[in-house]
């Protein structure tokens, strides 16, 4: 089972750049990246998936360096409506229809006015 | 669309009681997943299932059963509740493999006595 380790918090003022490392050390050739975001009393909601190098969405930016072993989700200019918690989630298919999905514990974001 | 929908979203059990959590989702997606969530621990994989009939183990399925007689449908099942259950449980579901986007219900809000 692949290992996901996040830090558990973070602080950023508005309008600042906030980057989430995500740990994942033995994810193999092809798993996937995937980010979720969740408020209280909701279910996550997703933000943007990778595989390799870098990619973009409307509200995030997903950076997995060519090692695979860290991945860094990056949200552009922070709002206070961004305050929540973030998780990583390493989806590994391991044949024969076998999954194995494991998130990390969350990264609660805080930010500030 | 109602997307996912869980029922019931509190229940309050004693030990050794049972009960089913129903998930329903009306996007014809083909996988299904259970989920808990505890106070620093993240999403755990309860069960899941990649269609209609079919079912598999996540990475904490002892306690729990989940039966998919229909493919808008995934049943978890708790035969005789304990304490160490107590939880939030996520159903979500995607349209195909687990490396696909998954959305997620509001959540089952479980304490067992």
């Amino acid at each position: 089972l692949a290992k996901t380790t996040q830090p558990i918090s973070m602080d950023s003022y508005e309008g600042q750049e906030v980057n989430i490392t995500c740990s994942h050390n033995n994810i193999a050739t092809n798993d996937y990246i995937t980010w979720y975001q969740q408020f209280p009393s909701q279910g996550p909601r997703f933000i943007i998936q990778g595989y390799k190098t870098k990619v973009t969405n409307e509200v995030a930016s997903l950076f997995i360096p060519a090692d695979r072993k860290s991945s860094t989700l990056s949200l552009p200019r922070v709002s206070l409506s961004d305050t929540a918690v973030y998780y990583c989630l390493v989806n590994a298919y391991s044949g024969a229809g076998s999954y194995q999905l494991t998130f990390g514990k969350g990264t609660k974001l805080s930010v500030i006015p | 669309n109602a997307g996912v929908t869980q029922t019931p979203k509190f229940r309050v059990l004693k030990t050794g009681q049972s009960m089913t959590l129903l998930c329903a989702q009306d996007m014809n997606h083909e996988y299904m997943y259970w989920y808990r969530q505890d106070p620093g621990m993240g999403l755990r994989l309860i069960h899941y299932s990649v269609g209609e009939g079919t079912t598999a183990k996540g990475e904490v399925p002892d306690g729990y059963n989940v039966s998919r007689l229909k493919k808008q449908n995934f049943l978890l099942g708790l035969e005789s509740a304990a304490p160490s259950q107590t939880s939030v449980y996520f159903c979500a579901s995607s349209p195909g493999g687990a490396t696909d986007t998954q959305y997620f219900g509001p959540g089952t809000r479980l304490t067992v006595l």
